[in-house]
């Protein structure tokens, strides 16, 4: 069974921090990974990280794909409040057309 | 544009009622899903349409069914509501280019089956 799974589930930090999210995965035919930001309604696209583009970086947020691990972790520098929300992590599938989910991290930045 | 759009936004059934969640994309996208967010399960897809007259079943399709419209319409349907459908309900869509599969998400309906 296909299967993703992000940690921390909850994360409580003060404004200026640093933080690290992780995601890792155990699919077949592995295609690409997907972190997602979801503050109060539908969540957003951040990053898409495939065999071909295993680092991305937008800002104060960077992404890392490690395939030898099953595995990708986002950085957040600098964190401010309005980082405040629940990041997803997804996987796609080769052939399949849908995303397998990991449970989410909730990320609070403490003014 | 309005990307994707979902009604209603909230929604209260007692159980056993029925009722049609109706979701539509103006991106000219290929696919859409459904599926459900409950608290600490991330998102569980429910069903897919990977084109236009197609559909198939995601992890969690039991007590839905669905119906791909057209193009633009991907209807989710409860047939006689439980209180384990209690949840949060997002549509989403993707087209196919061969290097992304990013999908863009509807605001949600947040549905109570008393």
């Amino acid at each position: 069974e296909d299967k993703v799974v992000q940690s921390p589930l909850s994360l409580v930090v003060h404004e200026g921090d640093t933080v690290t999210l992780n995601c890792s995965y155990e699919v077949t035919n592995f295609r690409s990974l997907l972190w997602y930001k979801q503050e109060k309604k539908a969540p957003t696209f951040l990053f898409m990280l495939t065999s071909s583009g295993i680092e991305k970086k937008s800002g104060r947020l960077s992404s890392i794909l490690d395939k030898k691990e099953l595995s990708s972790i986002l950085n957040i520098t600098a964190t401010q409040t309005g980082d405040s929300a629940i990041y997803l992590c997804a996987v796609t599938i080769q052939g399949a057309q849908k995303l397998v989910f990991g449970q989410g991290t909730r990320l609070t930045i403490n003014p | 544009n309005a990307g994707v759009t979902q009604t209603p936004k909230f929604q209260v059934l007692k159980t056993g009622q029925s009722m049609t969640l109706q979701c539509a994309q103006d991106m000219n996208h290929n696919s859409m899903y459904w599926y459900r967010q409950d608290p600490g399960m991330g998102l569980r897809l429910i069903y897919y349409s990977a084109s236009e007259g197609t559909t198939d079943k995601g992890e969690v399709p039991n007590g839905y069914n669905v119906s791909r419209l057209n193009k633009r319409e991907f209807s989710l349907r409860l047939e006689s509501a439980a209180p384990s459908q209690t949840s949060v309900y997002f549509c989403a869509s993707s087209d196919e280019p061969a290097s992304s599969y990013e999908q863009y998400f509807g605001p949600g309906t947040r549905l109570t089956v008393t």
